[in-house]
This record gives C-alpha cells, sequence and structure tokens, in this order.
C-alpha cells in the first residue's frame, strides 16, 4: 500500500543522547515535511523539504537537522536530546502547490527521559 | 509565524446535534485544507478549499473559506459518534503548511 512509512513507532530515549528518525515514501512526492504534535498545541512544522537535496527550517527547528539525500526518504536527527523533545513526531509529504494536500505517516511516540 | 487559531478547543455534543468549528488567522492564506485525525494515526484531508467565499461540502459537513482568505469554518449536520476525533485546519504559504491547535470532538450515542 503506498504511502509513508515512519520508525521507530516509539521510543524511550534518554537525554544526550543522538537519535534519528526514519521516513519513507513510494508515492515519489517532491516535497516532504517533519511536524511535532504537542498537546494543545497542534502540529508544528520543525523542517521541511522542497525537493531532494534541498531543506528549510520551520517554525521550531533548533535542536533538530534534516537530509534529503533522494526523494524517498527524509530522516530527522535528533542530536542530543533533551525532555522538551517530548512529543509525537509526524512525517509528511505532498506534491507542490498550494492545493496539494499533506500524507502523513502514523507518527513516532519520543519519550526524553 | 503564521497564527492560525481553532475554536472551540473541545467539543462534547449528543449524537444528533449540529456544530461549527472556526478557524481564525490574521494572515491570507493561499489556499486552507481540514484535516482529521483519529488516535495513534496521522491526520487525513477531508478538504482544500482555495477561493475566497468558496464552500464545499462533503456529506454532512460544509466547509467554508473566508471572503478575505483569512479564515474558514468546518460545520458537521447531525453529528455521529463515527465523526469523533481531532479536527485540524492548516493554511498553506509559501511552501509550508501552518496547523491550528485543533478542536477535539467527541460525538455521544
Amino acid at each position: 500500500i503506498a504511502g509513508i512509512t515512519q520508525a521507530p513507532t516509539s521510543q524511550i530515549l534518554a537525554a544526550g543522547r543522538r537519535m534519528t528518525l526514519r521516513c519513507t515514501q513510494d508515492m515519489r512526492h517532491n516535497a516532504m515535511y517533519w511536524y511535532r504534535q504537542d498537546l494543545g498545541l497542534g502540529l508544528r512544522l520543525i523542517h521541511y523539504s522542497n525537493t531532494a537535496g534541498t531543506t528549510g527550517k520551520g517554525e521550531v527547528p533548533d535542536g533538530y537537522s534534516v537530509s534529503r539525500a533522494n526523494t524517498d526518504d527524509f530522516p530527522l536527527t535528533l542530536a542530543s536530546a533533551v525532555p522538551s523533545q517530548t512529543s509525537v513526531y509526524f512525517c509528511a509529504s505532498s506534491d507542490h502547490g498550494s492545493g496539494s494536500p499533506l500524507h502523513f505517516g502514523n507518527g513516532t511516540r519520543l519519550t526524553v527521559t | 509565524t503564521q497564527l492560525l487559531e481553532q475554536s472551540p478547543q473541545f467539543l462534547s455534543i449528543q449524537e444528533g446535534e449540529n456544530l461549527t468549528v472556526y478557524c481564525n488567522s490574521s494572515s491570507v492564506f493561499s489556499s486552507l485544507q481540514w484535516y482529521r485525525q483519529e488516535p495513534g494515526e496521522g491526520p487525513v484531508l477531508l478538504v482544500t478549499v482555495v477561493t475566497g467565499g468558496e464552500v464545499k461540502k462533503l456529506k454532512r459537513l460544509t466547509f467554508q473559506f473566508g471572503d478575505a482568505r483569512k479564515d474558514s469554518s468546518l460545520h458537521i449536520t447531525a453529528a455521529q459518534p463515527g465523526d469523533t476525533g481531532l479536527y485540524l485546519c492548516a493554511g498553506y504559504n509559501f511552501n509550508k503548511f501552518y496547523f491550528g491547535s485543533g478542536t477535539k470532538l467527541n460525538v455521544k450515542p
């Protein structure tokens, strides 16, 4: 089934550790996004990529980095995790264009202790 | 940051009642989308509105985009328990989607 695959589904991580959240899409969409979802704050954009080889900062980029080596993969790295990064992380993709819908994965629930 | 405010934040109603959810911003968006999210899953698109004043209907759901393209509403007629979920609006500008904080709807049988 076409869509977005995120891994892991959930993770408990000690503060200070490095962690990479994986995201793969098979729809050949050019744009990909990482959001975090916290209670009462909706979805906030961390980083995005309009096309392979390019990335940009969203609303809350600090403490996170991304890369887009090819069309399908868009990993999100926490270099040194902190408790405030405890959240549910969603990866999404879309075809470029203002009417194009976002297709989301099922999220990664990350707890930083 | 292009802020989108949704209201109400929570809504608990009986089956058969009508309800309206609002999404407001001081920013103009080139398009606006509504998503529904169930626990443990990612949001799923309900509708996209592009033109100011546009009204779209999806069965019992009616979506409206404000004339100035700064606000939107979602009206549900005769709500059913299957409508329970988190409803999110998202405005699109400059290659980014900005999400509202969401409205958590609970429809009791």
